[in-house]
């Protein structure tokens, strides 16, 4: 079963700073098979990215993805209020999914 | 509109039984694959398993296999979430996603409101 570890635990930044998310995986995935969610408190989570650089539809492109192998990257360019929130890098292989332990991107 | 809709809140007795519902709209529900995931007080998302309604196939993460059991109808457009007998450690949100439209099939694009699981004596 793979594996996914997320850095930093908690990420403390004001608005229009730049959030650089890691995600990192136990072996070698596919990036077709790594995919990033934004959860707010109490809502469902949401789908920013998909295919590792994909925006999911209606993302603001303040959001990129990027990475290949074990090391993939999410960025937010330039924090709105609305970005602060929990995210998780997900992953697909052998027929199983797993999600990572999330950061948290709080306001400083 | 595309949307997955999951029954309501439940509190239960440790040993007690629970099946909860994510009922699909606005799309073919025999076409996507639909993930169960888990959410614990203050805690992050864990895949449980996975099922294809068109044909019930049906994938468990190893955390979960022989835990639960993940079933669909698709008469009714309806899979479910399955406990044989709870215990307080399955107090948690619990959510529904449906795989994503190509070329996103390997994540969940479209998620339930979440079910919220109470087992308490």
């Amino acid at each position: 079963e793979i594996v996914l570890t997320q850095s930093p635990g908690t990420l403390s930044l004001s608005p229009g700073e730049r959030a650089t998310l890691s995600c990192r995986a136990s072996q070698s995935i596919s990036s077709s098979y790594l995919a990033w969610y934004q959860q707010k408190p109490g809502q469902a989570p949401r789908l920013l990215i998909y295919g590792a650089s994909s925006r999911a539809t209606g993302i603001p492109d303040r959001f990129s993805g990027s990475g290949s192998g074990t090391d993939f990257t999410l960025t937010i360019s330039r924090l709105e209020p609305e970005d602060f929130a929990v995210y998780y890098c997900q992953q697909y292989g052998s027929s199983l999914f797993t999600f990572g332990p999330g950061t948290k991107v709080d306001i400083k | 509109e595309v949307q997955l809709v999951q029954s309501g809140a439940e509190v239960k007795k440790p040993g007690e039984s629970l099946k909860i519902s994510c009922k699909g709209s606005g799309y073919s529900f025999t076409s996507y694959w639909i993930g169960w995931v888990r959410q614990m007080p203050g805690k992050g998302l864990e895949w449980m398993g996975i099922i294809y309604p068109g044909d019930s196939d049906t994938r468990y993460s190893p955390s979960f296999q022989g835990q639960v059991t993940i079933s669909a109808d698709k008469s009714i457009s309806t899979t479910y979430l399955q406990w044989s007998s709870l215990k307080a450690s399955d107090t948690a949100l619990y959510y529904c996603a449906r795989q994503g439209s190509n070329p996103a099939l390997y994540a969940f694009e479209v998620w339930g409101q979440g079910t919220r699981v109470t087992v308490s004596s």
